[in-house]
């Protein structure tokens, strides 16, 4: 199993181009999330799924688009990149078996420089 | 905004019992206290999870009172290896996996 695939691992863009941060995991997981993570910050959610077709906002969700056409792919769409958006995205996977937390499976990240 | 609350951090040395607590005074009865570990330039990777009392595994101790307001990570025998950063979630079941992190814990193994 690959896990938690995110491409690209580096990107440049300049302000105003948009673009898309993939996101695939093969383990057949029902949640997926996208963060980011300012230097020297903790990760903070921006967008999350709960099943295909089911999106909802996390913490910081301005700027950023989701859409979950599979159980398999979770794409971040930048719809007009800013400086404020230059930092480190995660996409992750997970599920939950029973009365229990979840354990979440990151990818390793698209770190992302706005010009 | 995150409900859990840890040191910014420790500093520690090889060899030593590392003990991370993190305060969590308003955490919900369905939320899960998890644990994970975060290199640079690397996602975080899941440590450990608990509800109450003692969980321990091939890596680490979760120790959660009764009370339920904080929590301990204990790390036996740390080494060079073990320098990251450490969060502390309270993870509510059935959420679907939305995860709110804290700054951390930036562990420092000393040689």
């Amino acid at each position: 199993n690959a896990g938690v695939t995110q491409t690209p691992k580096f990107q440049v863009l300049k302000t105003g181009q948009s673009m898309t941060l993939q996101c695939a995991q093969d383990m057949n997981h029902e949640y997926m999330s996208w963060y980011r993570q300012d230097p020297g910050m903790g990760l903070r959610l921006i967008h999350y799924s709960v099943g295909a077709g089911i999106t909802d906002q996390g913490e910081v969700p301005n700027g950023y688009n989701v859409s979950r056409s599979t159980t398999e792919d979770f794409p971040l769409r930048l719809l007009s990149a800013a400086p404020s958006q230059t930092s480190v995205y995660f996409c992750a996977s997970s599920y939950e078996e029973g009365m229990v937390g979840t354990e979440a499976f990151f990818g390793q990240g698209t770190r992302l420089t706005v010009v | 905004l995150a409900k859990t609350t840890q040191p910014i951090s420790m500093d520690s040395y090889e060899g030593q019992e590392v003990n991370i607590t993190c305060s969590h005074n308003n955490i919900a009865t369905n939320d899960y206290i998890t644990w994970y570990q975060q290199f640079p330039s690397q996602g975080p990777r899941f440590i450990i999870q608990g509800y109450k009392t003692k969980v321990t595994n091939e890596v680490a101790s979760l120790f959660i009172p009764a009370d339920r307001k904080s929590s301990t990570l204990s790390l036996p025998r740390v080494s060079l290896s073990d320098t990251a950063v450490y969060y502390c979630l309270a993870d509510p079941y059935n959420q679907g996996g939305k995860l709110i992190f804290g700054q951390g814990t930036e562990l420092s193994v000393k040689p």
